[in-house]
């Protein structure tokens, strides 16, 4: 089993609709949780960032974290064309460098 | 326009050429990190540099050469490099070697004739 579990997609949607992005994970030592998006043939782009559990907010993103079901979540709302790229989550435990990844969501927003 | 900035952007090399990728950040960041990424793949760590000093070495094989001249730069030299190696190399900084988030640049997409 992988530590971080990702739906790999692709995940379809119409433009202004309001998208959920997951990932589940088995390691509770995890403290850091990040999503980033990946547009083609560029490098992974920082959305959120959350230390341990609780939700973030910032436009038209919002990230979720509940550490007693290892399950975080991105909600994009009033989704846009432009929003199509691939969604990775990330995590990292207290004092790691190291990221554990899940293998990317993509999304595509239909005009 | 991301804080870490990678060059060159593509890199077409022969198996028996030497070549260097370029990574910069003026974040005052401390970690900096090599990756490489297959198509639809997460990133894989490589290499990590904490305050200009070789950390962490994920079982890289030895044609890969990373350098650190100094906080801001990232160098990787390579050296007969196989086709399996065509990817996309991915730079990494972060406060320190502790702390996360982790900033990428948009890489350097190399191809092993």
């Amino acid at each position: 089993q992988k530590e971080v579990e990702q739906d790999p997609g692709p995940l379809s949607v119409p433009e202004g609709a309001i998208v959920s992005l997951n990932c589940t994970y088995s390691n509770s030592a995890f403290q850091y949780f990040m999503w980033y998006r990946q547009y083609s043939r560029k490098g992974p782009e920082l959305l959120m960032y959350t230390y341990s559990s609780g939700n973030k907010e910032d436009g038209r993103f919002t990230a979720q974290v509940d550490k007693s079901s290892k399950y975080i979540s991105l909600f994009i709302r009033d989704s846009q064309p432009s929003d199509s790229a691939t969604y990775l989550c990330a995590m990292s435990g207290d004092s790691s460098y190291k990221l554990i990844f899940g293998s990317g969501t993509r999304l595509l927003v239909r005009p | 326009d991301t804080e870490v900035t990678q060059t060159p952007k593509h890199l077409v090399m022969g198996m028996t050429n030497k070549k260097s990728l370029k990574c910069e950040q003026h974040m005052g960041h401390r970690a900096m990190y090599w990756y490489k990424q297959k198509a639809k793949k997460p990133p894989e760590l490589m290499f990590v540099y904490s305050y200009e000093k070789l950390s962490i070495n994920e079982s890289v094989p030895s044609r890969f050469s990373p350098e650190c001249p100094n906080s801001s730069l990232l160098n990787l030299h390579l050296h007969a490099l196989q086709p399996e190696d065509s990817a996309l190399y991915l730079c990494a900084s972060s406060q320190d070697l502790v702390s996360q988030p982790q900033h990428f640049g948009d890489g350097t997409r190399l191809s092993i004739l």
